[in-house]
């Protein structure tokens, strides 16, 4: 299994502030996943992009494909603490091909 | 988004002993699921693919004897970890592979917290 390049690893940010987070890779994926994952709990699946250079929003959540379908990146404006979590891509091609995660902390 | 089970949540086991976890695809078919195991604050580290009607393909470095994956219907796969010891404790982790047209889409379980005595 490759790994998609994720960073940054670990973020703290203070409420309000914007940040985004980004997914690497030089392989070409027929999906890719992004997923929000709590302490103790399994991923869960925030959205699935499909089509190179889609955009698709969730709430203050902003997730875009790379034209080639290689990279993707997640954008959230204005963060809010219950936004804290781990953020993980996964990219869908012949095998699995997942990030290392993004540790986010939104301080109140 | 579909949903995958897990059971149990958490087990306790002593040192030597088989346990086997459920992961379960509770309303689409997956003929494809996958294992994980995930340290405190570290990411997954993928284990095994799960192929239903054949052999799980394992992941290099995980011993396929210590960990059996059975993948015996479209919506059902276990892990037995066996003769258990205290470093096998972790959180295991299931994903289940929903076919959508082209592409699949990956839909995790809760996860199940072993603690081996």
């Amino acid at each position: 299994t490759q790994l998609l390049e994720q960073s940054p690893q670990f973020l703290s940010i203070q409420e309000g502030e914007n940040l985004t987070v980004y997914c690497n890779s030089s392989s070409v994926f027929s999906s890719l996943q992004w997923y929000r994952q709590e302490p103790g709990e399994g991923p869960v699946l925030l959205v699935t992009v499909v089509t190179g250079g889609e955009v698709k929003k969730l709430k203050r959540l902003t997730f875009q494909f790379g034209d080639a379908r290689k990279d993707s990146s997640l954008h959230i404006t204005a963060a809010q603490p219950g936004y804290t979590g781990n953020y993980l891509c996964m990219g869908s091609a012949r095998q699995l091909t997942f990030g290392s995660g993004t540790q986010l902390t939104v301080l109140p | 988004g579909a949903v995958v089970s897990q059971h149990p949540s958490r087990v306790i086991c002593k040192s030597g002993t088989s346990v086997k976890i459920e992961c379960r695809s509770l309303d689409f078919q997956a003929t494809t699921m996958f294992w994980y195991r995930q340290f405190p604050k570290q990411s997954l580290m993928l284990m095994a693919t799960s192929n239903e009607g054949s052999k799980a393909t394992y992941e290099q470095g995980v011993e396929k004897d210590k960990f059996l994956i059975n993948h015996a219907s479209l919506t059902l796969s276990t892990l037995t970890v066996t003769s258990a010891h205290p470093e096998d404790s972790s959180f295991y982790i299931c994903s289940a592979s929903r076919v959508r047209g082209v592409y699949n889409e990956q839909f995790f379980g809760p996860g199940t917290r072993l603690t081996v005595l």
